[in-house]
């Protein structure tokens, strides 16, 4: 199973642009990578998904370099309301996402 | 589409008392799953099927059951309770091509 590292905490303000990190040095050929929000007392919602390069969409990027050991999830502009847990998860899309991994995930909390 | 519904959204047992959670979905999804998350934890799969009539076990499966009778329910039963099962569960579906999509989760507190 394929294990991802991210920072536990970051900080940011208003309107900064916020990059999170993760580390997925033992992804397999046929893992995509996901990240998910998650705010206090709901289930994870889905933000994006890639498999390489970068993938765009009407909230976020996910830049993943050639070697996908890592990839980066890219916040502009973040507002209060984008204060949340974000996992990254590798897992290949044919079993449903379960031979996936829930880390502890990464604290973002913005500030006013 | 409601998506993924559980209930309750609360419960508060006694040590060695059983209850099922209920999960369901009106998607047409084949994978169902159900996760727990305790306090500052990510979550860990405790059960998932991947079709009616097809279940496994997760990371964490002990002292939970599942069946899947149907492609739109998933309920999860806790055996007997133990305070150790005291968390928050999400159940989740999915279709082959898509995300997950979970539940807005049960509370559950086991005295």
């Amino acid at each position: 199973l394929a294990k991802t590292t991210q920072p536990i905490s970051m900080d940011s303000y208003e309107g900064q642009e916020v990059n999170i990190t993760c580390s997925h040095n033992n992804i397999a050929t046929n893992d995509y990578i996901t990240w998910y929000q998650q705010f206090p007392s709901q289930g994870p919602r889905f933000i994006i998904q890639g498999y390489k390069t970068k993938v765009t969409n009407e909230v976020a990027s996910l830049f993943i370099p050639a070697d996908r050991k890592s990839s980066t999830l890219s916040l502009p502009r973040v507002s209060l309301s984008d204060t949340a847990v974000y996992y990254c998860l590798v897992g290949a899309l044919n079993t449903g996402g379960f031979k996936t991994i829930f880390g502890a995930g990464t604290r973002l909390f913005v500030k006013a | 589409n409601a998506g993924v519904t559980q209930t309750p959204k609360f419960q508060v047992l006694k040590t060695g008392q059983s209850m099922t959670l209920q999960c369901a979905q009106d998607m047409n999804h084949e994978y169902m799953s159900w996760y727990r998350q305790d306090p500052g934890m990510g979550l860990r799969l405790i059960h998932y099927s991947v079709g009616a009539g097809i279940t496994d076990q997760g990371e964490v499966p002990n002292g939970y059951n599942v069946s899947r009778s149907t492609t739109e329910d998933f309920p999860l039963r806790l055996l007997s309770a133990a305070p150790s099962q005291t968390s928050v569960y999400f159940c989740a579906s999915r279709s082959t091509t898509d995300t997950q999509y979970f539940g807005p989760g049960t509370r559950l507190t086991v005295l």
